[in-house]
C-alpha cells in the first residue's frame, strides 16, 4: 500500500530545532517532497528529491532520508514557521500525501 | 510569474454536479502534468486526480474514481475537474497545482449542503 505516516503534531520553542518524520515503505524507491501549508494560503514546496531546497526557501529548512523514512528539519524554528507540514511522494500513477504534522512554535 | 487561479466553487446540493476550473499563466502550461488536491475542513491534503501534459493519461484516487473527471484545454491554459453526484463529504477547498506541487493555486471552496 502507498501510505505515508507522520506525527500529528510537533512543538518547539523559538530558536530550537524541529524534526518532522515521514515513513512509508515505498520511500525506499521514490523521492519525497515536503510542503508547508498555512491557513488560507496555497501550500509551498520546501524540499524536493528528499534533500533539495528550491530557490527562495530559507536554508533553515533541510531534508534527509534514511531507508523508508524521510525527515524535515527546521533549524532555529521561528514563530512564522507555525504551519502544517506534509510529506508527499509519487506512487506509480498515484500521488500520496502524508497526514500532515502541525508545528507549534511557542 | 507563475499563477494558477481556481474558480467554480460554491454551495451545491447533494446529488448535483459541479465543474471547477483552473487558469494557468506565467509558464508553458502544455508542457506540464497537473493535479487536483482537496482539503476537507479540519483534514489534511488529499490528492484527487492527475492529468498528463497532453491529457492522454488521467489518474484518480481510488475512492473517487467514477464520480470525478479531470480534463484540460491547452489552447486555453485551463484545467478542469468535473464532479458528479456530490456528497456532503466532498465539501473541501479544491486546489490545482503543477504535478509535483512546484506551484499551487489558492483554491476554491466547495460546500455540499441542502
Amino acid at each position: 500500500s502507498y501510505d505515508l505516516t507522520q506525527p500529528s503534531s510537533v512543538s518547539v520553542s523559538p530558536g530550537q530545532t524541529a524534526k518532522i518524520t515521514c515513513s512509508g515503505d515505498f520511500l525506499t524507491r521514490k523521492y519525497a517532497r515536503w510542503f508547508q501549508h498555512k491557513p488560507g494560503q496555497a501550500p509551498v514546496l520546501l524540499i524536493l528529491r528528499d534533500t533539495e531546497r528550491p530557490s527562495g526557501i530559507p536554508d533553515r529548512f533541510s531534508g534527509s532520508a534514511s531507508g523508508a523514512t524521510v525527515t524535515l528539519t527546521i533549524s532555529g524554528a521561528q514563530v512564522e514557521d507555525e504551519a502544517v507540514y506534509y510529506c508527499y511522494a509519487p506512487a506509480d500513477n498515484n500521488r500520496v500525501f502524508g497526514g500532515g504534522t502541525t508545528l507549534t512554535v511557542l | 510569474q507563475v499563477q494558477l487561479v481556481e474558480s467554480g466553487g460554491g454551495v451545491v446540493q447533494p446529488g448535483r454536479s459541479l465543474s471547477l476550473s483552473c487558469v494557468a499563466s506565467g509558464f508553458n502550461f502544455r508542457d506540464y502534468g497537473m493535479f487536483w488536491v482537496r482539503q476537507a475542513p479540519g483534514k489534511g491534503l488529499e490528492w484527487v486526480a492527475l492529468i498528463s501534459y497532453d491529457g492522454s493519461q488521467r489518474y484518480y484516487v481510488d475512492s473517487l474514481r467514477g464520480r470525478f473527471t479531470v480534463s484540460r484545454d491547452n489552447s486555453k491554459n485551463s484545467l478542469y475537474l468535473q464532479v458528479n453526484t456530490l456528497r456532503p463529504d466532498d465539501t473541501a477547498v479544491y486546489y490545482c497545482a503543477i504535478d509535483g506541487g512546484e506551484r499551487w493555486g489558492r483554491g476554491t471552496l466547495v460546500v455540499v449542503s441542502s
